[in-house]
């Protein structure tokens, strides 16, 4: 199976700072990464699909990249709907595979 | 609108067997795959099956392979989870979810339903 290292696992932050979000495969996964929010009691919400596509109705202050093997869930200018947990998955295997998820708190 | 809706949850004894389903509206159901993907108290997402749009492949995570069994009727539009065997590590909110496309590989969840909890104790 494909492992998804996740980090930070848990980071503080104040509404209108940049934060940044990584997730590293243990293998190559082609470009096949996506990003979930999920709040609080909620079921998760697709907000990035394969590595730097919005999903519709997402604002446009969250985006996805790629650098090396490490991908990147970036928000600017962190809202207070913002504060959730955030979770990166694979689709390059037929095994799908999340990553631990990473709490973004308020400071 | 896609509307996603599980059902089935509920207290079980360890060793018992529980069937969920998921009742799906607003979109094409045969023409999609559909995952469950679960969440333990407190902790991250699994997932744990998926399902071609046909129904014709199936996929497991290792942990419940001969245990569980997914399976979907499209001509009533709704998926389900046949769980055998059950364990207290299988303690979970358990997601019906949509995949983009026929398949589940590359490809992603843009629907999921509101989860319903399975509960395995004695």
């Amino acid at each position: 199976d494909i492992q998804m290292t996740q980090s930070p696992s848990s980071l503080s932050a104040s509404v209108g700072d940049r934060v940044t979000i990584t997730c590293r495969p243990s293998q190559s996964i082609s470009g096949y990464l996506n990003w979930y929010q999920q709040r609080p009691g909620k079921a998760p919400k697709l907000l990035i699909y394969a590595t730097s596509n919005l999903q519709s109705g997402v604002p446009s202050r969250f985006s996805g990249s790629a650098s090396g093997t490490d991908f990147t869930l970036t928000i600017t200018s962190l809202q207070p709907e913002d504060f959730a947990t955030y979770f990166c998955q694979q689709s390059y295997s037929s095994l799908l595979t999340f990553g631990g998820g990473t709490k973004v708190e308020i400071k | 609108e896609v509307q996603l809706v599980e059902s089935g949850g509920g207290l079980v004894q360890p060793g018992g067997s529980l069937r969920l389903s998921c009742a799906a509206s607003g979109f094409t159901f045969s023409s999609y795959a559909m995952n469950w993907v679960r969440q333990a108290p407190g902790k991250g997402l699994e997932w744990v099956s998926a399902i071609s749009s046909s129904g014709g492949s199936t996929s497991y995570t290792d942990s419940v392979k001969g245990r569980f069994t997914i399976s979907r009727d499209n001509s009533k539009h709704t998926l389900y989870l046949q769980m055998n065997s059950l364990s207290a590590e299988d303690t979970a909110v358990y997601y019906c979810t949509k995949s983009y496309s026929t398949g589940w590989a590359y490809n992603w969840f843009d629907f999921w339903g509101q989860g319903t909890l399975v509960t395995v104790s004695s």
